[in-house]
C-alpha cells in the first residue's frame, strides 16, 4: 500500500525558516511527479508546488514563489519544502501527495504535518 | 476567490442521487482533466474521480464524473449517511501554470 509520511512541522516565528520532508514508500519513488498542498484551519485545499520526476520541472502557487523551494532524492525516496519568511497566512497542514502527471494534485496523499507561523 | 467555483453546500436524503457542480474556463476545466476528491474532517483528501471520470480503484461506483466545456459535474447516487464529507474538484490551470482546487462543497445527507 502506497504510504507517504510528512515531518518537520511545529511552530515558527514570522520571518522565521522550515524545512518539511516526506518520505515515500510501497511504490517507485521516482516515476511520480510530487506535490505540496496546503489547507489552512478550517479552510479548502491549497495546491503550493510540484516536481516533475527528475527535478526537471518544478512549479509554485504564486503566493510563495521567492520563498519555498520544493526538492526532491529519489535515492532517499523523500521530497522536501524548504519554506523561508514564513507568514502567518502559510499557517496551515502541509500534505504531500503524488501525481501521475503535472496537473494531477494527488492521487495518493500523506496524513500531514501541521505548520504554525505565530510570535 | 477560489478559480473554479463550487457551491458551499448541497444536501440530499438517503438513496437520492445528487450532483457537485464544479465551473472553470478555457485556461482549466477547458483544456485539462479534473480530479474529485473526497475529505472527512480531521483526515487527508482521498481521491474520488480522476481523468474527469474515471474511478480509480476501490472507489464506490455510487461515485461518477463528467464534464462538458468549461463545468465539470460529481454525481453521487444512492446517497448514503457516510458520503457526508467535503468534496473538492482539482484541475491543471495553463494560466496559472499550477493545480487549482476548487473551494469544496460540504455534503449533508438529512
Amino acid at each position: 500500500e502506497v504510504q507517504l509520511v510528512e515531518s518537520g512541522g511545529g511552530l515558527v516565528q514570522p520571518g522565521g525558516s522550515l524545512r518539511l520532508s516526506c518520505v515515500a514508500s510501497d511504490f517507485t519513488f521516482s516515476h511520480y511527479w510530487m506535490n505540496w498542498v496546503r489547507q489552512a484551519p478550517g479552510k479548502g485545499l491549497e495546491w503550493v508546488a510540484n516536481m516533475k520526476q527528475d527535478g526537471s520541472e518544478i512549479y509554485y502557487v504564486d503566493s510563495v514563489k521567492g520563498r519555498f523551494t520544493i526538492s526532491r532524492d529519489n535515492t532517499k525516496r523523500s521530497l522536501y519544502l524548504q519554506m523561508n519568511s514564513l507568514r502567518a497566512e502559510d499557517t496551515a497542514v502541509y500534505y504531500c501527495a503524488r501525481g501521475d502527471y503535472y496537473g494531477s494534485g494527488g492521487d495518493h496523499w500523506g496524513q500531514g504535518t501541521l505548520v504554525t507561523v505565530s510570535s | 476567490q477560489s478559480v473554479l467555483t463550487q457551491p458551499p453546500s448541497v444536501s440530499g436524503a438517503p438513496r437520492q442521487r445528487l450532483a457537485i457542480s464544479c465551473s472553470g474556463s478555457t485556461s482549466n476545466i477547458g483544456s485539462n482533466v479534473v480530479n474529485w476528491y473526497q475529505q472527512f474532517p480531521g483526515q487527508a483528501p482521498k481521491l474520488l474521480i480522476h481523468y474527469d471520470d474515471q474511478l480509480p480503484s476501490g472507489v464506490s461506483d455510487r461515485f461518477s464524473g463528467s464534464k462538458s466545456g468549461t463545468s465539470a459535474s460529481l454525481a453521487i447516487s444512492g446517497l448514503q449517511s457516510e458520503d457526508e464529507a467535503i468534496y473538492y474538484c482539482a484541475v491543471w490551470d495553463d494560466r496559472l501554470k499550477g493545480v487549482v482546487f476548487g473551494g469544496g462543497t460540504k455534503l449533508t445527507v438529512l
